[in-house]
């Protein structure tokens, strides 16, 4: 089984609210992934979770933070967004430093 | 000079034929690469996976990666309309990132 599951599949919020994303993986794999998609673009890294501890922050604005509960989950907590940040938002989760499975994303519209 | 480079098409071809699509790289550190089928508004999903250089076939699929010359090819046999996809190159160094081509769109006509 190579499912990452991501919840919600869509969302919509407005700049002042708050909102999570979650993602779950039952893989056993030990790092995660926050990917950040534009249209006809390809994924962009933004963090990466390497034995549940923050390995990788690409530099991204704090308004967007993650979190990694435990080996299997991964959250991204969104606060005071842009409309610029709307999105597909991808989890990903590997075994090691090769290959990495994708999500099926969360479509977010910034309003 | 990007990192990786790919064609992004778009790419038309009828059902039944060959779908032939490539990456050029310049990171000689690469060493893990990888192809995946993007559908509109989906997940990328791992198609082939190689280590280093050589061939690897799955079914209908078929990854070349030639490192001497630092190009990957992904040839897809008997096209289907279902293959209709932007199909995304990406290496990596094994440092937990992911360098991707543009994409390519293809589209397989019936």
């Amino acid at each position: 089984d190579t499912e990452v599951t991501q919840t919600p599949k869509h969302l919509v919020m407005g700049m002042t609210n708050k909102k999570s994303l979650k993602c779950e993986q039952h893989m056993g794999h030990r790092a995660m992934y926050w990917y950040k998609q534009k249209a006809k673009k390809p994924p962009e890294l933004m963090f990466v979770y390497s034995y549940e501890k923050l390995s990788i922050n690409e530099s991204v604005p704090s308004r967007f933070s993650p979190e990694c509960p435990n080996s299997s989950l991964l959250n991204l907590h969104l606060h005071a967004l842009q409309p610029e940040d709307s999105a597909l938002y991808l989890c990903a989760s590997s075994r090691g430093t090769d290959t990495q499975y994708f999500g099926p994303g969360t479509r977010l519209t910034v309003l | 000079q990007k990192e990786v480079e790919q064609d992004p098409g778009p790419l038309s071809v009828p059902e039944g034929a060959i779908v032939s699509l490539n990456c050029t790289y310049s990171n000689s550190a690469f060493q893990y690469f990888m192809w995946y089928r993007q559908y509109s508004r989906k997940g990328p999903e791992l198609l082939m996976y190689t280590y280093s250089s050589g061939n690897k076939e799955d079914g209908r699929f078929t990854a070349q990666v030639d490192k001497s010359s630092k190009y990957i090819s992904l040839f897809i046999r008997d096209s289907q309309p279902s293959d209709s996809a932007t199909y995304l190159c990406a290496m990596s160094a094994g440092d937990y990132k992911l360098s991707f081509g543009a994409g390519t769109t293809v589209t397989v006509r019936a």
